[in-house]
């Protein structure tokens, strides 16, 4: 078992620039969560798959992110035209089935748009 | 919706000092609550959790009792480390609309002094 996998953990981009964020979850989790964190501030909810289907999005997200999860394993995170504000830990966690479970959670993305 | 209230930080003590940080929630559901930890440049690590009403979750001398009728999930130590320095997070998962969901607290800073 490999915990949580995030890729890259630190990305630096111009304003207006797309970026993709990978997460790779523990194997057997079938759950899969994307939040967001900014300083000071717990993560916040963005997306959240069940195997391959996109189950909920939070209003944080807007048009311009985008999550898959093709296969049901990896999953990437999209933020197109990327804002100033966008500037933030990018937190991925996965879980299995079932309730009463914890989250396990990657070392995350730290974007910054300059 | 569902929130998680904890208390502001940062939280200033000596080494072998009483720490108690406390938590309170709102849920729709019958929820799960956790402790989570994140150490500076890791991510977020589970310190304990509990499932049901008066469960005792502990975890590292950390212990938090589930407490239904105040709503309450507060973490206590009995002797700090200069070691437990770091940020604590109380969550829950709650399934809303068929939907597991995490929800954070905004975190408290804990700095431990020798």
């Amino acid at each position: 078992d490999t915990g949580v996998s995030q890729d890259p953990r630190h990305k630096i981009t111009k304003r207006g620039q797309n970026v993709t964020f990978r997460c790779d979850p523990i194997s057997e989790h079938n759950r899969l969560y994307w939040y967001r964190q900014t300083l000071g501030q717990g993560p916040e909810f963005l997306t959240y798959f069940q195997n391959e289907a996109q189950l909920e999005k939070s209003r944080l997200l807007s048009d311009r992110f985008s999550a898959e999860r093709p296969k049901g394993s990896f999953s990437t995170l999209e933020i197109q035209r990327t804002e100033q504000g966008d500037s933030a830990m990018y937190l991925c966690a996965s879980t299995r089935q079932g309730e009463n479970t914890e989250a396990f959670f990657g070392q995350g993305t730290r974007l910054t748009v300059v | 919706g569902d929130s998680v209230t904890q208390m502001e930080g940062p939280v200033t003590l000596s080494e072998e000092a009483f720490l108690t940080i406390n938590c309170t929630y709102t849920a729709t559901g019958y929820p799960s609550l956790f402790w989570y930890v994140q150490y500076p440049g890791e991510g977020l690590q589970l310190l304990l959790k509990a499932t049901k009403a008066d469960d005792k979750g502990s975890n590292k001398g950390f212990e938090a009792t589930y407490r239904k009728e105040t709503t309450s999930f507060h973490l206590e130590k009995g002797s700090v480390q200069v070691s437990d320095s770091a940020v604590y997070f109380c969550a829950l998962s709650d399934r809303v609309s068929g939907t597991y969901k995490y929800i954070f607290g905004t975190g408290t800073r804990l700095k431990v002094l020798a």
